[in-house]
């Protein structure tokens, strides 16, 4: 059973373009968490989906920020007009259930770093 | 809200020296509890968990027990080595509803041959 995958790896975007972050759960998986983690601090929540379901965006900032999970297909992050600040690793974790209660696994995270 | 406090980094050890990790959290009801690793440019591997109190998570020679009197999840290893070398987060599963992780700040160790 492959584990969370997560694409791409890295990517570099200069300020004022469009970062577009993937996140494909483990198999029967359909809980989709995104964390951010700042240079030399933990994670931090961002927002909790479920197909098709947005079910917590607490976390996510208020503009420029929007996440998805369709029915078919990675969830996906996107971030409109980065900026510098922008800068940080994003992780995807998904678990299993049918309450979203069970244990997260984690992607190994996209490295986005903004020029 | 849900808290995760542990303490701060860096952490340098010789080798096989014993490894104790704090971590104190604030939370209403009873939370899960986890210690993740990350390595340098890696994602979080689960280290260990505990569901309830009293409950002691263990893995590669690592411990940490549910302490609900002190809530706390302190980690332990008797005798590190240099491949132990990583960053640790505590994290709690949040009892708010959504299950959303809260994460402590992390705690680098390094161990020296």
């Amino acid at each position: 059973n492959a584990g969370v995958m997560q694409n791409p790896r890295h990517l570099v975007r200069r300020r004022g373009q469009e970062a577009r972050l993937r996140c494909s759960p483990m198999k029967g998986h359909s809980h989709v968490y995104w964390y951010r983690q700042l240079p030399e601090e933990g994670l931090k929540f961002m927002v909790y989906l479920q197909k098709e379901n947005i079910i917590d965006e607490s976390g996510m900032p208020k503009e420029r920020f929007s996440a998805e999970f369709p029915k078919e297909g990675p969830s996906i992050l996107r971030i409109q007009q980065v900026v510098r600040g922008d800068s940080a690793a994003y992780f995807c974790a998904s678990s299993y259930g049918t309450s979203g209660a069970g244990e997260q696994y984690f992607g190994p995270g996209t490295r986005l770093t903004v020029t | 809200g849900d808290s995760v406090t542990q303490m701060e980094g860096p952490v340098t050890l010789s080798e096989e020296a014993f490894l104790t990790i704090n971590c104190t959290y604030t939370a209403t009801g009873y939370p899960s509890l986890f210690w993740y690793v990350q390595y340098p440019g890696e994602g979080l591997q689960l280290l260990l968990k505990a569901t309830k109190a009293d409950d002691k998570g263990s893995n590669k020679g690592f411990e940490a027990t549910y302490r609900k009197e002190t809530t706390s999840f302190h980690l332990e290893k008797g005798s590190v080595q240099v491949s132990d070398s990583a960053v640790y987060f505590c994290a709690l599963m949040s009892t708010s509803g959504t299950y959303k992780y809260i994460f402590g700040t992390g705690t680098r160790l390094k161990v020296l041959a």
